[in-house]
């Protein structure tokens, strides 16, 4: 059975540095594009980055490209989403995928809430 | 960027009805076109890829059709676990877009 298993809920202040993962199983990790969604409070669905874990290559949407960054380890099968510098407009849920042979997001994660508050 | 146009944006409808969910996109995508239902406080899930390929497990009444520009999602037969919002995506090129989502509600 495939799974996405992210890290828990997090909580922090402006300026702060974060990195979120995301853990796959039940399938060949490093053969899957995986990335990040971002849904803000009551807000739609925003495609952010996907990385191939074999080769490491990335896409990022210019909307979030400089201010996140996308990083695959896959000797331990993980996904991780970092930010150097959050900003309060960073609060949202963000969801890991898989990407099928489609490009769609076939598989999702159970999301991580992230808050950033003074 | 590639632009989605989700119309409509909400919906009223009743247990049976048949509804029909519109995308179009501002270039052609071939049939790159995901369909998603996320109910509140929940995951999204994928229902359609490729305009028209079912996901295991959806019921068949829901269908997808289009290509190039124009795409629609039809519920046949609108059943209580069907209200939710649904968004499209291409993933024609990155960044994959998705659309603003249509929040089908109870009449």
């Amino acid at each position: 059975e495939v799974q996405l298993v992210q890290s828990g809920a997090e909580v922090k202040k402006p300026g702060e540095s974060l990195r979120i993962s995301c853990k796959g199983s039940g399938y060949t990790f490093s053969n899957y594009w995986i990335g990040w969604v971002r849904q803000m409070p009551g807000k739609g669905l925003e495609w952010m980055t996907i990385i191939y874990p074999d080769d490491s290559k990335t896409r990022y949407s210019p909307s979030f490209q400089g201010r996140v960054t996308i990083s695959a380890d896959k000797s331990i099968s993980t996904a991780y989403l970092q930010w150097r510098s959050l900003r309060a407009s960073d609060t949202a849920m963000y969801y890991c995928v898989r990407l099928n042979g489609d490009s769609a997001n076939d598989y999702w994660g159970q999301g991580t809430l992230l808050t950033v508050s003074s | 960027d590639i632009q989605m146009t989700q119309s409509p944006s909400s919906l009223s409808a009743s247990v049976g009805d048949r509804v029909t969910i519109t995308c179009r996109t501002n270039q052609t995508i071939a049939n790159f076109l995901n369909w998603y239902q996320q109910k509140p406080g929940k995951v999204p899930s994928l229902l359609i890829s490729a305009a028209f390929t079912l996901q295991s497990g959806v019921p068949s009444r829901f269908s997808g059709r289009g290509s190039a520009t124009d795409f629609t999602l039809t519920i046949a037969s609108l059943q209580p676990e069907d209200f939710a919002t649904y968004y499209c995506q291409q993933s024609f090129l990155t960044p994959c877009t998705f659309g603003q989502g249509t929040k089908l509600e109870v009449k």
